[in-house]
């Protein structure tokens, strides 16, 4: 069992509707978790970064904690053509910085 | 605000050979970690650097090893080189030693041939 698990996608989504991305975890006593977006060719971008149970937004990005269910999610709203990317869930299981990471999602968002 | 500088681009190597990759971190970081990227895959990590020694370790090799300067800028060097070694090399720059955001320089890609 992989210890960070994504749906690999590709997610489609038309523009404007919401992309919904799923990211499971296995070390249960894991308290930080960040999304980052890769472009094609390029290096990962911090989108945001969650360590509380619960929702937390910035602009159109959502994302969600549920720590019992060993879960976290990212909505996207009103998705743009440039939202198209792979969208990497990080863990950072004992808070020492070691980060483990999903494969990505990749979404693509179509006109 | 420089953000994470990474050099060289990219580095065309053959196998056995050695590569010295380099990494400054985002004004006002002490902590650098090195990732690996394989093509489809997430980042893997290498090791962490805080205060000049490497504090975590991910599962890789002792032909990876690395050093972090006073300045905190960093070096990964690789050992031996295998054509599995291709891959994308990220440097991520943070704040103290653990559980704050990390943010990645633009990589270094290397070709092992």
């Amino acid at each position: 069992q992989k210890e960070v698990e994504q749906n690999s996608g590709p997610l489609s989504v038309p523009e404007g509707a919401i992309a919904s991305l799923n990211c499971t975890y296995s070390d249960r006593v894991s308290q930080s978790f960040f999304w980052y977006r890769q472009y094609s060719g390029k290096s990962p971008e911090l989108i945001m970064s969650i360590y509380s149970n619960g929702d937390k937004e910035d602009g159109r990005f959502t994302a969600q904690l549920n720590k019992a269910s060993q879960y976290v999610s990212l909505l996207i709203r009103d998705s743009q053509p440039s939202d198209s990317a792979t969208y990497l869930c990080a863990v950072d299981p004992d808070s020492w910085g070691k980060f483990q990471f999903g494969a990505g999602t990749q979404v693509v968002v179509t006109p | 605000d420089a953000g994470v500088t990474q050099s060289p681009t990219h580095l065309i190597k053959t196998r056995g050979q050695q590569v010295t990759l380099r990494c400054s971190p985002k004004s006002g970081h002490d902590t650098v970690s090195w990732y690996q990227q394989a093509l489809g895959q997430g980042p893997q990590f290498i090791f962490q650097y805080y205060e000049e020694e490497e504090r975590q370790r991910g599962n890789f090799p002792d032909r990876f090893s690395g050093h972090q300067f006073p300045n905190y800028s960093s070096e990964l060097n690789v050992n031996a080189l295998l054509l599995g070694d291709s891959a994308l090399y990220l440097c991520a720059s943070s704040s103290g030693r653990g559980g704050y955001e990390q943010y990645f320089g633009p990589g270094t890609r290397l070709t092992v041939t």
